[in-house]
């Protein structure tokens, strides 16, 4: 059973501002990934962290960082919030002896609103 | 470039009649598929994968290569199959490509 999960659920900001959206893996899931879902819109890949050090990464821009921690916990980070940064902030770990099938286990989300 | 299409937003249909929810995928390795679902008020959660050839929950999808797709069919859907499905595509087991989704309401 997944048991990934994220804080916080809601958020409010306004542009410019950072933010930053936690997640917390199941132990022994050593693969983050971090999803932006926009309204309407299928999950879109930001980037993904295996053993703390970035493992790939989507079309998003420098202002869109991330840590993974030793514990499984992880963070997503963006800077300089711009209005279309409006989304639902998707993690999804993955075990460290998953096969080959990817299949990821996803958060409940983090609704990031920008004003 | 690697792309997954879902033609259709909504799908209605009534309880006890066929589903078939249309995925295409644009990848010029071999790929890996997945029908991922979300039902009102949960997350995320994979359904079925390709290359496992499983039929979960009434569903079945079989990778068509030659025509690049990946259709999810159930022959009697339920009123409880009603939920988002996405189609997503692995790449390099590093990131999953999703479609826009497809919502499917079945009406009792």
């Amino acid at each position: 059973e997944t048991g990934v999960t994220q804080s916080p659920t809601h958020l409010i900001k306004t542009r410019g501002q950072q933010v930053t959206l936690r997640c917390s893996s199941q132990s022994g899931h050593n693969t983050v990934s971090w999803y932006q879902q926009a309204l309407g819109q299928g999950p879109q890949f930001i980037f993904q962290y295996y053993r703390e050090e970035e493992n790939g990464r989507g079309n998003f821009p420098p202002r869109f960082s991330g840590l993974q921690f030793p514990n499984y916990s992880s963070e997503l980070n963006v800077n300089a919030l711009e209005l279309d940064d409006s989304a639902l902030y998707l993690c999804a770990s993955r075990p460290l002896y998953a096969s080959s099938y990817n299949e990821q286990f996803f958060g409940p989300g983090t609704r990031l609103t920008v004003l | 470039a690697q792309r997954v299409t879902q033609p259709e937003k909504l799908l209605s249909v009534f309880k006890g009649a066929p589903v078939e929810l249309k995925c295409n995928y644009s990848y010029s390795g071999s790929p890996e598929l997945f029908w991922y679902v979300q039902y009102s008020r949960q997350r995320l959660q994979l359904l079925l994968r390709h290359i496992s050839r499983e039929s979960i929950k009434g569903f079945t999808a079989d990778l068509n290569k030659g025509e690049t797709s990946f259709h999810l069919k159930k022959p009697f859907a339920q009123e409880e199959d009603s939920a988002m499905y996405y189609c997503a595509l692995s790449v390099n087991t590093d990131k999953l490509i999703f479609g826009t989704g497809t919502r499917l309401q079945v009406f009792p």
